[in-house]
C-alpha cells in the first residue's frame, strides 16, 4: 500500500489567498483525521471523519477553515483567507477500526507559508 | 481536560549510552497510549500501543511500557539512527488522539 498521500508537500501563498490541501487515506480505511504541527502548540487535531462524515470538528480554529470527504479515497482542507498565522504543517492520517486495533497512520504532511 | 506531559523536551546521548524518555498522562479513561516516532519533513511513525497498566511492548532497541500514569520508553544501546522525535499520544472517546510535545532525542557517534 502507498500509505496516506497528501498533496501538495510544500504551498507557499499570501494572506488572503485560498489554500486546499489534499489528501487520499490508505484504501479501506474509515477513518481520516486532520491535524496542524506547530513548534508553540505541537500536533493539534482539527477535526476527523469515519465514513466520510464529520464526526468532530471541535478543533477546526475558526470559520476561515473548512474541510469535506466527498468519497471514501479523498478529502480536503480548506483556508479561506489564509492568514500568516495560519502557518504550519499539516498532516492526514486514516485508520481502520477493528476491534481494539485502531492506530492512525500519518501522511508526509503539506507544509504551507503564509506570507 | 486531558493532558499529556512529555520530559525530557531534548536529550542528547551518545552512542550506546541507554535512557528512558517519561510520557505523563491524565485522561479519563484510558482507551490506549501511543508512541510514535518524527523524523524532521516527515510525518509521525507508529511505534507502539499500550492498552493497560503493566503492559510492555519491544522493538529492537525501543520498549515501552505502562502505568497508571505514565509511560517509558526505554532506548537500550541507541545508535545515531534512533535520533528523532518521540511523540506521545492518549487515545480519548472513540478515535481522539492527544498527543504530548514531544522529545527530541540526538545520538551522536
Amino acid at each position: 500500500d502507498a500509505g496516506v498521500i497528501q498533496s501538495p508537500r510544500h504551498e507557499v501563498t499570501e494572506m488572503g489567498q485560498e489554500v486546499t490541501l489534499r489528501c487520499k487515506p490508505i484504501s479501506g480505511h474509515d477513518y481520516l483525521f486532520w491535524y496542524r504541527q506547530t513548534m508553540m502548540r505541537g500536533l493539534e487535531l482539527l477535526i476527523y471523519f469515519n465514513n466520510n462524515v464529520p464526526i468532530d470538528d471541535s478543533g477546526m480554529p475558526e470559520d476561515r477553515f473548512s474541510a469535506k470527504m466527498p468519497n471514501a479515497s479523498f478529502s480536503t482542507l480548506k483556508i479561506q483567507p489564509s492568514e500568516p498565522r495560519d502557518s504550519a504543517v499539516y498532516f492526514c492520517a486514516s485508520s481502520l477500526q477493528f476491534g481494539t486495533t485502531d492506530t492512525q497512520y500519518f501522511g508526509p504532511g503539506t507544509r504551507l507559508t503564509v506570507l | 481536560e486531558d493532558q499529556v506531559t512529555q520530559s525530557p523536551e531534548a536529550l542528547r546521548l551518545q552512542e550506546g549510552e541507554s535512557s528512558s524518555l517519561n510520557c505523563s498522562y491524565t485522561v479519563s479513561g484510558l482507551r490506549g497510549l501511543f508512541w510514535y516516532r518524527q523524523d524532521p519533513g516527515k510525518g509521525p511513525e507508529f511505534l507502539f500501543t499500550l492498552y493497560s497498566a503493566g503492559e510492555e511492548k519491544e522493538k529492537e532497541r525501543l520498549k515501552a511500557t505502562l502505568t497508571k500514569k505514565e509511560s517509558f520508553l526505554h532506548i537500550t544501546a541507541p545508535k545515531p539512527e534512533d535520533s528523532a522525535t518521540y511523540l506521545c499520544a492518549v487515545q480519548q472517546g472513540a478515535q481522539k488522539l492527544v498527543f504530548g510535545q514531544g522529545t527530541r532525542l540526538t545520538i551522536n557517534p
